[in-house]
């Protein structure tokens, strides 16, 4: 199954600074959803950008596509301690076919 | 406000053992999927399900089944756990598509001992 990657895979940042975090695919996608999760916990879902979007805000978060290099970004400005999780991203191909998931990048945000 | 329960938060089963998980919505939603997450592997697809009695396999259907007989409830079972079952169990449900946000439980963290 064709699988996003997030990079970096762990991120450590001081609260009140930005997070970028990044994700790539493989082929051509439907749209790309970001999600949350807290540790042990389910997952969130964030925002989600189809594939004839460019940029995508919601509150603190800032989304963006760019199709003709198969990549996404998601930023976190100012970012809190309570930002700290998982986040993951998560594709599909075509169709009504199921998302499937990044291994996901762990942020943690120290106070 | 959306929710999908699970019935149970953390579970220990012995190997051989015939496990249940079950999953709630109570969102009208068409359909639910079950994964899984290992560390270094991140959320992989067991099976989904796009209306009530219909099934499809996912990428790792091996070893597990499932069961929809109502709308929704969405149960997995592993018919003879096995160590290697040992993991965290995510369920999620989608409105009508299954490329839509998906809602998830909070998770099984299932160990097979």
């Amino acid at each position: 199954s064709q699988q996003g990657e997030e990079d970096p895979q762990a991120l450590s940042i001081q609260e009140g600074e930005n997070a970028t975090m990044n994700c790539s695919y493989k082929t051509s996608i439907n749209n790309l959803q970001w999600y949350r999760q807290n540790s042990g916990r389910g997952l969130v879902h964030l925002i989600l950008i189809r594939s004839n979007e460019r940029e995508k805000h919601s509150g603190r978060l800032r989304v963006t596509l760019d199709t003709s290099k198969k990549s996404s970004s998601l930023l976190i400005t100012a970012s809190r301690a309570a930002d700290t999780a998982s986040y993951f991203c998560a594709t599909v191909n075509s169709g009504n076919t199921p998302l499937v998931f990044g291994k996901g990048t762990r942020l943690s945000v120290i106070a | 406000d959306v929710k999908v329960t699970q019935s149970s938060r953390y579970l220990v089963k012995r190997t051989g053992e015939k496990v249940f998980l079950e999953c709630v919505q109570d969102m009208d939603h068409e359909n639910m999927f079950w994964y899984r997450q290992d560390p270094g592997l991140g959320l992989r697809l067991i099976y989904f399900s796009y209306d009530v009695k219909m099934k499809e396999k996912g990428d790792i259907p091996e070893g597990y089944s499932v069961s929809r007989e109502k709308k929704e409830r969405f149960s997995l079972i592993l018919e003879s756990a096995s160590t290697n079952q040992t993991s965290m169990y995510l369920c999620a449900s989608s409105l009508w598509d299954t490329n839509e946000k998906l809602f998830f439980g909070s998770g099984t963290q299932l160990s097979v001992l």
